[in-house]
């Protein structure tokens, strides 16, 4: 089993609508969890954090359940610009951060 | 301020040829990782520094890969003799030591295609 396990899509969605995503992890002793968004042929780059308390950034949310170890990426209103790879990331220990596989999200006019 | 630059972003070569990846990470930044990424996948740890040790290099594959920090900035990741399953794209990423925020800097990648 994979140490973060993301559903890899795509999930096909019209401007305007709201999708989101799960992630799960196996290992209880992660620290702290993040969302990053790799677009095609790019480089990944942070979108966000997950806090214990969920949070919020515009259209995007993030919540974390520790107890049933999953994470979420909501996204509402979706843009053309939101189509991309997200990637969930768990950091366990120092520095040490281990990627998700990936959802792939396309958004059509 | 510059980012993560990597060199080459291209590299085509035939299978059992030695291929080498360069990097520079963002001033300052005293951690630097090398990640594989294949097709449909995230990215994989294969080496992390802090300064010039290398303090993680469970996941590299030390029969064909090596790489070196030696002055502590740039980085350099050797394959050699690289093999068909190879083929995936080496990206470079930086961090401040110490920081919490889970954000990596990472370069636009050097993608090798082994033939």
């Amino acid at each position: 089993r994979k140490e973060v396990e993301q559903d890899p899509g795509p999930f096909n969605v019209p401007e305007g609508a709201t999708v989101a995503f799960n992630c799960t992890y196996s290992n209880s002793a992660s620290q702290s969890f993040f969302w990053y968004r790799q677009d095609c042929r790019k480089e990944p780059k942070l979108l966000m954090s997950v806090y214990s308390s969920g949070n919020e950034d515009g259209r995007f949310t993030a919540q974390l359940n520790r107890a049933s170890q999953y994470i979420s990426l909501l996204i509402r209103d979706s843009k053309l610009s939101d189509s991309a790879t997200y990637l969930c990331v768990v950091k366990k220990g120092f520095q040490k951060l281990v990627f998700g596989t990936g959802t792939r999200l396309l958004v059509s006019p | 301020e510059a980012g993560v630059v990597q060199s080459p972003r291209y590299k085509i070569i035939e299978k059992k040829q030695p291929v080498a990846f360069w990097c520079n990470p963002i001033s300052g930044h005293n951690t630097l990782y090398w990640y594989l990424q294949n097709l449909g996948q995230g990215p994989e740890l294969l080496i992390r520094y802090e300064n010039e040790e290398a303090v993680d290099d469970s996941q590299l594959p030390k029969d064909r890969f090596s790489a070196e920090r030696l002055k502590g900035v740039d980085s350099t990741l050797k394959i050699q003799p690289a093999e068909l399953g190879d083929s995936a794209v080496y990206l470079c990423a930086s961090s401040e030591s110490g920081s919490n925020t889970g954000e990596l800097f990472f370069g636009e990648g050097s993608r090798l295609t082994v033939l």
